[in-house]
């Protein structure tokens, strides 16, 4: 089965730092792999989906942004955080051969001061 | 549009005491998938359960059960028995077919109390 990797697990970066999350997926090739963020106390948000190398689609318009450099890396960025990206940062990715299931890392937590 | 509803935010009971989530749901595909998935305080999203439109038969898992329903829209889970380390945040989610997406529900988070 797969394992995702979320670094780091906490962050604290002061507004108008740049950003840098990583996810990495192991046991599984071409994943589907998306980027959540969940607000405190708050639903989950789509942000980001790649369906392959070098392939982003954003749901939402913000401050953010994703790359796939490599089948089973994908990296959520920013040139200046913003208050607002404060939040719980999710990666998942489906399995090959369960497509319509995503599966979910351990998160990692941004806290922008 | 696809839409999940979980009307109950928070739900408290005892520990022993049987809970059911409710979660209702909108889309206009014949083919779609509902989920559960558990957030522990740890954060990670836990998948429980995956259910396509075409299979309305419940199911039942140790203490865990899901109940859906088409004709009302809904896909209901209930813990029987409760325990302590059933407090967590569960959320609903829907996909319609192979889409690139789900639509999550807000969550309702449980504490069980002992």
């Amino acid at each position: 089965s797969q394992t995702i990797h979320q670094w780091p697990a906490t962050l604290v970066q002061p507004v108008g730092s740049p950003l840098s999350l990583e996810c990495t997926v192991e046991g599984t090739s071409n994943p589907n792999l998306y980027w959540y963020r969940q607000a405190a106390g708050r639903g989950l948000q789509l942000l980001f989906y790649s369906v392959g190398i070098g392939q982003i689609s954003s749901e939402v318009p913000q401050n953010l942004s994703a790359s796939r450099p490599q089948d089973r890396q994908f990296i959520l960025s920013s040139k200046k955080l913003l208050l607002s990206d404060s939040g719980f940062y999710l990666c998942a990715c489906n399995r090959e051969e369960r497509p319509e299931t995503q599966y979910f890392g351990p998160g990692t937590r941004l806290l922008v001061l | 549009a696809q839409k999940v509803t979980q009307a109950q935010t928070e739900i408290s009971v005892v520990e022993k005491e049987d809970v059911t989530l409710d979660c209702v749901y909108e889309t206009r595909d014949t083919t779609y998938y509902l989920f559960w998935y558990k957030q522990p305080p740890s954060g990670e999203l836990v998948f429980l359960i995956r259910r396509n439109s075409f299979d309305e038969q419940n199911e039942i898992s140790g203490r865990y059960s899901w109940n859906f329903q088409k004709s009302t829209s809904s896909f209901n889970f209930t813990i029987t028995a409760s325990q302590v380390v059933d407090s967590a945040v569960y959320f609903c989610a829907l996909m319609q077919n192979y889409g690139q997406n789900f639509v999550f529900g807000p969550g309702t988070r449980l504490s069980v109390l002992p």
